[in-house]
């Protein structure tokens, strides 16, 4: 079955930088875009980034361009997210997930079980 | 930015029909997506392409889209269907939008 198992997420003061890490099984990892959506505490769902199957195309909310880098190892099965000059607004909890693309869309089937960032000093 | 309209909440009592709408200019030519939140868990895909429903999601979940609002309705609403509800499409340039959630309460 489908596993993405999120890890690296913690404390860290503002300005600081964090490596997240999703490790997915149960699927032909190589084949399918991912993507980074995350949760504020008490808040809503916002997308935060998606790569392609071979990395070729990245996309960001305009929220975290410049700051955060998505990537992906697909002999690790796993994929990354590099964030950058941490703010407080970034405390969140981040889940990576599979994406299903579509003529005009794209989307996700399946999520992980996310971790928290929590960026205060 | 583009944007998603839900309502913050909606209250059934059980075995009512519950509606969630999510209004947004480009819904006539972008698909909706729904997700199913519940507390402290990852969300959950109830309804793809405005109307689909996944493989073991219940029948009382369906989706529909006509102009620029997309309606999810849980018919006869069960209280383990309390939970938040997101809209999801994407906007011309390619990135993903959510609407605020709705939050379901059924009691």
């Amino acid at each position: 079955q489908v596993q993405l198992v999120e890890s690296g997420g913690g404390l860290v003061k503002p300005g600081g930088s964090l490596r997240l890490s999703c490790a997915a099984s149960g699927f032909t990892f190589s084949d399918y875009y991912m993507s980074w959506i995350r949760q504020a505490p008490g808040k809503g769902l916002e997308w935060v980034s998606y790569i392609s199957s071979s990395s070729s195309y990245t996309n960001y909310a305009d929220s975290v361009k410049g700051r955060f880098t998505i990537s992906r190892d697909n002999a690790k099965n796993s994929l990354y997210l590099q964030i950058n000059s941490l703010r407080a607004e970034d405390t969140a909890v981040y889940y990576c997930a599979r994406v299903l693309k579509v003529v005009t869309s794209y989307y996700f089937d399946y999520w992980g079980q996310g971790i928290l960032v929590t960026v205060s000093s | 930015s583009y944007e998603l309209t839900q309502p913050p909440s909606v209250s059934v009592s059980p075995g009512q029909t519950a509606r969630i709408t999510c209004s947004g200019d480009a819904l006539p030519k972008k698909y909706a997506y729904w997700y199913q939140q519940k507390s402290g868990q990852a969300p959950v895909l109830v309804i793809y392409e405005d109307s689909k429903r996944p493989s073991g999601i219940p029948e009382r979940f369906s989706g529909s889209s006509s102009g620029t609002m997309a309606t999810l309705t849980i018919s006869g609403a069960q209280v383990e269907d309390e939970a938040d509800y997101y809209c999801y499409s994407t906007d011309s340039s390619g990135k993903g939008v959510f609407g605020g959630g709705t939050k379901l309460t059924v009691l």
